[in-house]
């Protein structure tokens, strides 16, 4: 059964920094990665998706690497800004269906 | 091109009523996932469903809950009896087509409250 963890829980970190994101799987067969964004009260803003034969995406100050062997994914958040202060959730497919299986998502806090 | 809609975005229920919650895919969508978000819990998958069939539906609750994806209108899932433990965000997403591969875009959600 496919479980999905994240570290750290929550994040505070002074504006500018840069910072890492980290996201594991207990099963390498999966078939994508996605990271998403939430926002309080909000809905999921798909960040970047990786397939399982990619090792990295890049999206402007956001970039995703993947290492299936090792069952980690990780954010890398460049230059970071008080709009980047959101939940950071990392979601693996694990079936032809499409189906995703969540983590419990990285609280992130950008401090002016 | 409207991403995914859910509506209502705020529902209050009294305990024993029903809730419908619609979702209306992407266009050009015809695949649609609902997932449940618990407070203080992660988002876990519900049910799967395609035009007028249901794939999987390993998460769903065994009863009480239902859902469907008709041939013309939104997808509806359906909580009938509400019970206060039901209040959760539900979340709709859509994709293209079947495939561990596509990607899944998500709504804004449906904010249920049973009081």
């Amino acid at each position: 059964k496919q479980e999905v963890t994240q570290i750290p829980a929550a994040l505070s970190v002074p504006e500018g920094e840069n910072l890492v994101l980290n996201c594991s799987f207990t099963d390498s067969a999966i078939y994508n990665l996605q990271w998403f964004r939430q926002d309080p009260g909000k809905g999921l803003t798909s960040l970047l998706l990786i397939q399982s034969s990619q090792r990295e995406q890049t999206s402007g100050r956001l970039n995703a690497s993947l290492d299936k062997s090792s069952g980690r994914s990780t954010l890398y958040i460049a230059a970071s800004q008080p709009g980047d202060s959101a939940t950071y959730l990392c979601a693996a497919a694990t079936s032809n269906t499409g189906k995703l299986i969540f983590g419990q998502g990285t609280t992130l806090q950008v401090k002016p | 091109n409207a991403g995914v809609m859910q509506n209502p975005r705020h529902l209050v229920r009294r305990r024993g009523q029903e809730a419908r919650l619609r979702c209306s895919p992407m266009k050009g969508h015809s695949h649609v996932y609902w997932y449940r978000q618990l407070p203080e819990e992660g988002l876990k998958f519900m049910v799967y469903l395609q035009k007028e069939n249901i794939i999987d539906e390993s998460g769903m609750p065994k009863e009480r809950f239902s859902a469907e994806f008709p041939k013309e209108g939104p997808s509806i899932l359906r909580i009938q009896q509400v019970v206060r433990g039901d209040s959760a965000a539900y979340f709709c997403a859509s994709s293209p087509g079947q495939g561990g591969n596509t990607e899944a875009f998500f709504g804004q959600g449906t904010r249920l409250t049973v009081v």
